[in-house]
């Protein structure tokens, strides 16, 4: 069983409509969870962070964490096309003092004009 | 702060010659991580430096996969008797502990392996 799970898509959405991108993991005790965008050819660029149940929010993105379900979800609001791009979950391992990400596959998102 | 910089960007070698990749983290960053990742697959942890001290190794990094951090600044990841199964690109990415915050990347070495 991978520990990070993503639909790899892809998730094909109208302009200016919400792009929901979902994740799961398969350990318990993970602590950070974190959202990186990567465009084709390009390395993953952090966008968002989360280390505690509940929504956070940065401009057109929020980040969901639901830690008894062991789920992360990132909205984009208001898609644009310069948001395609495949968007990676990364978590921290358990009890893991290394700080090493483990990363999903991604989702490619696709925001059509 | 210029970011954490990966030198070459691209590298075409034959099968069975060594290559050696350099990686330069954002100045006072005492991590620094080596990642690889292949086409549609999120990257995959190779080994990581606290300082000079190499901490771990992932069971992927066989025995032809070396990293060096001398003196706890540049990083070096050198793959001697490459295969086409190393074809990837290489990332490296730097943290402070206690920063709070996830790594920065840099732009990626792809390495091609003919």
């Amino acid at each position: 069983q991978k520990e990070v799970e993503q639909n790899s898509g892809p998730l094909s959405v109208p302009e200016g409509a919400i792009a929901s991108l979902n994740c799961t993991y398969s350990d318990r005790g993970s602590q950070s969870f974190f959202w990186y965008r990567q465009y084709s050819g390009k390395s993953p660029e952090l966008i968002m962070s989360i280390y505690s149940n509940g929504d956070k929010e940065d401009g057109r993105f929020t980040a969901q964490l639901n830690k008894a379900s062991q789920y992360v979800s990132l909205l984009i609001r208001d898609s644009q096309p310069s948001d395609s791009a495949t968007y990676l979950c990364a978590v921290t391992g358990v009890g893991d003092s290394s700080y090493k990400l483990i990363f999903g596959s991604g989702t490619r998102l696709l925001v059509r004009p | 702060d210029t970011g954490v910089s990966q030198d070459p960007r691209h590298k075409i070698t034959k099968r069975g010659q060594n290559v050696t990749f350099r990686c330069d983290p954002i100045s006072e960053h005492n991590r620094l991580y080596w990642y690889r990742q292949t086409l549609g697959q999120g990257p995959e942890f190779l080994t990581y430096f606290q300082n000079e001290a190499q901490l771990e190794k992932s069971r992927l990094l066989s025995d032809r996969f070396s990293a060096e951090r001398p003196k706890g600044s540049f990083s070096t990841l050198e793959i001697q008797r490459t295969e086409q199964g190393d074809s990837a690109m290489y990332l490296c990415a730097s943290i402070k502990l206690g920063g709070g915050s996830g790594y920065t990347f840099g732009s990626g070495t792809r390495l091609t392996v003919v």
